[in-house]
């Protein structure tokens, strides 16, 4: 079936913009996951939904950020007032239940955002 | 602060040879175990996962967990110039948030597989 799927794939937007990033994770799959990684580095969590809760957004880094998911299925993630130091990719990733260990996270193709 | 450490790299290896890619974590109530591959320019793909000690073996692949040193190793055997890549370790704890199974990677170790 369809995997993980993000868009935009590129984003370029001038600094003090909002954006929005859209995921639409694995049909069924109950856990949605933001990350954020940068060049050389692994991706570092932002925020889980489970269905339509957002219950964890401790990776946010601060309150220019914010995510939903308003029917369980598809999340956007938005960033206000865009700065330089945004710029990196977000990826998103879905399991099927998030709350057993063995579950397994499948991660979209990412968005590349730069802010010039 | 949960930490995943993992050598960077690159680590270069000759075709058909064993390659084995290693991995540290700091928190002791982290539960699974996640190796990711990545190629260059691509999202990060599970291989394979592991929660209890001793060996799991996926085909090539073995993965390697011992909770009491905090160490987990993947073992590629027969390496094959396709399996040149960056891999990832990633752990959970079940407690980290309000019941997330977030994923905390390490850095990622290249993996160059020389024909």
């Amino acid at each position: 079936g369809a995997g993980v799927s993000q868009s935009p794939r590129y984003k370029v937007t001038k600094r003090g913009q909002d954006v929005a990033l859209r995921c639409d994770p694995i049909s069924g799959h109950v856990s949605l996951y933001w990350y954020r990684q940068a060049l050389g580095q692994g991706p570092e969590f932002l925020t889980y939904f489970n269905y339509e809760a957002q219950q964890d957004k401790s990776g946010l880094p601060n309150d220019r950020f914010s995510a939903e998911r308003p029917e369980g299925s598809i999340s956007t993630l938005t960033i206000q007032r865009t700065e330089q130091r945004d710029s990196a990719m977000y990826r998103c990733a879905s399991s099927l239940f998030g709350r057993e260990r063995s579950d397994e996270q499948y991660f979209g193709p990412g968005t590349r955002l730069t802010v010039t | 602060q949960k930490e995943v450490e993992q050598n960077s790299g690159p680590l270069s290896v000759p075709e058909g040879a064993i390659a084995s890619l290693n991995c540290t974590y700091s928190d002791r109530g982290s539960q699974s175990f996640f190796w990711y591959r990545q190629y260059s320019g691509k999202s990060p793909e599970l291989i394979m996962f592991i929660y209890s000690n001793g060996d799991k073996e996926d085909g090539r692949f073995t993965a390697q967990l011992n909770k009491a040193s905090q160490y987990v190793s993947l073992l590629i055997r027969d390496s094959q110039p396709s399996d040149s890549a960056t891999y990832l370790c990633a752990v959970t704890t079940p407690y980290s948030g309000a019941g997330s199974y977030q994923l905390t990677f390490g850095k990622g170790t290249k993996l160059s597989v020389i024909p």
